[in-house]
């Protein structure tokens, strides 16, 4: 079993609608979770992490998380061609430790 | 802010030459930098964990003598690649981690697009 697993999609969505990109792991002790968005050919760059339970919003995007579960999950609201990108999910189990990621969702956002 | 400059975003290198990979953060000190290796259409695997003033901590199936780490100053960690084949050409990224700042703690460079003829 991988210790952070997302489907690869690809997946579609129309502009305007929402995306839902889901990621599970296998590892109870993780503390702290990442979601980045990768543009072909440029490095990761962070779009939220979060670390307790619930959901956490910021602007057009929303991370839930469900320890209980081992379930963690971005949603894009309002999706825009430019959210058309690889989104990665990434864990860690305590501060100052590395970061695994998952295999990456990649998302076609449709004009 | 917490930047991380990668140099050089691209090098094309002969079979059997090294390569060396610098990775700075500008504005913080970083005791700790990753660094990671992404082939297309895959992931990022994370092949070390550098620690500045010790060795360097290797991912399981990395070799340490063809890819070598230092973190010689807290804002500066390199990778070598010696003696490069083309089975080594990939997009290598570093990453460091920023003190005390939860979450957002953690930048990438730019990465290195490395190509092995």
């Amino acid at each position: 079993q991988k210790e952070v697993e997302q489907n690869s999609g690809p997946l579609s969505v129309p502009e305007g609608a929402i995306a839902s990109l889901n990621c599970t792991y296998s590892d109870r002790g993780s503390q702290s979770f990442f979601w980045y968005r990768q543009y072909s050919g440029k490095s990761p760059e962070l779009i939220m992490f979060i670390y307790s339970n619930g959901d956490k919003e910021d602007g057009r995007f929303t991370a839930q998380l469900n320890k209980a579960s081992q379930y963690v999950s971005l949603l894009i609201r309002d999706s825009q061609p430019s959210d058309s990108a690889t989104y990665l999910c990434a864990v860690n189990m305590f501060e100052r430790a590395k970061l695994t990621f998952g295999s990456g969702t990649q998302l076609t956002v449709l004009p | 802010g917490a930047v991380v400059s990668q140099h050089p975003s691209w090098v094309i290198c002969k079979s059997g030459t090294s390569v060396k990979i610098e990775c700075r953060s500008l504005d913080f000190q970083a005791t700790t930098m990753f660094w990671y290796r992404q082939f297309p259409k895959q992931s990022l695997m994370l092949m070390a964990t550098s620690n500045e003033g010790s060795k360097a901590t290797y991912e399981q199936g990395v070799e340490k003598d063809k890819f070598l780490i230092n973190h010689a100053s807290l804002t500066l960690s390199t990778l070598t690649v010696t003696s490069a084949h083309p089975e080594d050409s990939s997009f290598y990224i570093c990453s460091a981690r920023k003190p005390g700042v939860r979450g957002y703690g953690y930048t990438f460079g730019s990465g290195t697009r490395l190509t092995v003829v």
